[in-house]
């Protein structure tokens, strides 16, 4: 089966700098991968995806980065506000497989 | 265009006692997804479903069941209800099972045992 581990629990970054969350994955048959926030009370908020034949894909403010070689997973979030402060999750998903199996989150607070 | 809407927002039961829980996906998804959010313990998969059919269940007791109706909205019925079935209970839709697609989220049934 498929773990995911998460490498910080909890991140602080200062306003404006950029951010960087890890994640690590156990399956190399594995192919699909998600990113989602989630703020308190609220449920995940999909923030972009990547598929195994890619290794970097950029969204607003936001880039994903796969190796696979390491099986890691980094969301980078430029210019970090405060809005950004919540829980990030990362989620994978094997070839032919509809089921995520998510990491337990970091938790990024910004600091004005 | 209207998000996945779960109900009720906040429910407090008993031990021993059954719940039912709804979600109603984005216009045009087939498949829905549950999953249980305790604290503490990230998103765990309890049961997938797509077309009216169960497809996947994860490594949950029988008394966690549901079902997918035509309009493939779909329910969660949690049946002799203990205090550590107490959790967020997140519903999550996708465009089918034809391939890898993104799923998303409603903001959940916060389920509350005493």
């Amino acid at each position: 089966g498929e773990s995911v581990g998460l490498h910080l629990p909890t991140l602080s970054v200062q306003e404006g700098d950029n951010s960087i969350i890890n994640c690590a994955y156990s399956n190399s048959a594995s192919d699909y991968f998600i990113w989602y926030k989630q703020e308190s009370g609220k449920g995940p908020q999909f923030i972009i995806d990547i598929r195994s034949n890619m290794d970097k894909r950029q969204g607003q403010r936001v880039t994903v980065l796969l190796n696979k070689t390491v099986k890691h997973l980094s969301l980078q979030i430029a210019a970090t506000q405060p809005g950004d402060s919540a829980v990030y999750f990362c989620a994978v998903a094997g070839a032919g497989s509809y089921q995520l199996t998510f990491g337990k989150g970091t938790k990024l607070s910004v600091i004005p | 265009e209207a998000g996945v809407t779960q109900s009720p927002t906040h429910l407090i039961k008993t031990r021993g006692q059954q719940v039912t829980l709804r979600c109603s996906p984005i216009s045009g998804h087939t498949s829905v997804y549950w999953y249980q959010q305790a604290l503490g313990l990230g998103l765990q998969f309890l049961l997938w479903y797509d077309e009216g059919e169960e497809r996947n269940r994860g490594n949950f007791p029988p008394r966690f069941s549901g079902r997918q109706f035509p309009n493939y909205s779909s329910e969660l019925n949690v049946n002799a209800l203990e205090l550590e079935d107490s959790a967020l209970y997140l519903c999550a839709s996708s465009l089918g099972s034809n391939s890898n697609q993104p799923q998303h989220f409603g903001d959940g049934t916060r389920l509350s045992i005493l």
